[in-house]
């Protein structure tokens, strides 16, 4: 069955930095498009960022863009999310999160457990 | 960019009502949308895709309607596992993002 794993998540003061890492299990994980989401205590969604299936293509979130870049390994079956100049307001739970396949007209079929980053000195 | 608007924010009901929550985005975004449920601790699960479309292993007392920029997820005889935060999400175009959510809670 398809599993996704988060780790790498933490306490790290402001303009701190972290890399948050989602290892994939079950499914060919070269063949799909992967995004992060992220979830402040008490709060919505939020898309953060997207890399197709073979990394080529890459967006974020206006909120993160020039401070956190998402990258894989398709050798590892894994996603990765490195955040950098951290701020109280990236305190959240982070998911990585499988789309339905290589399109980007499909919806998030798959979720992690997620990952909990607080930004604090 | 699009912009997702959900209603209610929260919605108080009992076992056994039919429920709706609406969905309107600020743009056309046709039929590219999404309705997930999370429970608190949990994440978030896929209910719907493209607008209508039950996922596999949904209850079918879940359906959703609408295109364009209006848009509706309805249960029917609402169920004590139901009771939960529901999202909207459109993934028609870049960025995807999600509505502030719904939160249905027991009368």
């Amino acid at each position: 069955q398809v599993q996704l794993v988060e780790s790498g998540g933490g306490l790290v003061e402001p303009g701190g930095s972290l890399r948050l890492s989602c290892e994939a299990s079950g499914f060919t994980f070269s063949d799909y498009y992967m995004s992060w989401i992220r979830q402040a205590p008490g709060r919505g969604l939020e898309w953060i960022s997207y890399i197709s299936n073979s990394g080529s293509a890459i967006y974020y979130a206006d909120s993160v863009k020039g401070r956190f870049t998402i990258s894989r390994d398709n050798a590892k079956n894994s996603l990765y999310l490195q955040m950098n100049s951290l701020r109280a307001e990236d305190t959240a739970i982070y998911y990585c999160a499988r789309k339905g396949g290589a399109a980007l007209h499909t919806p998030f079929e798959y979720w992690g457990q997620g990952s909990l980053v607080t930004v604090s000195s | 960019d699009v912009q997702m608007t959900q209603s209610p924010s929260t919605l108080s009901a009992s076992v056994g009502d039919r429920v709706t929550i609406t969905c309107r985005a600020s743009q056309s975004i046709s039929s590219w949308l999404a309705w997930y449920q999370q429970k608190p601790g949990k994440a978030p699960r896929l209910l719907i895709y493209q607008a209508s479309n039950l996922e596999g292993g949904v209850p079918s007392r879940f359906s959703g309607s609408g295109s364009g920029t209006d848009f509706t997820l309805t249960i029917n005889s609402l169920q004590p596992d139901d009771f939960a935060t529901y999202y909207c999400q459109q993934y028609n175009s870049y960025p995807w993002p999600f509505g502030q959510g719904t939160k249905v809670e027991i009368k």
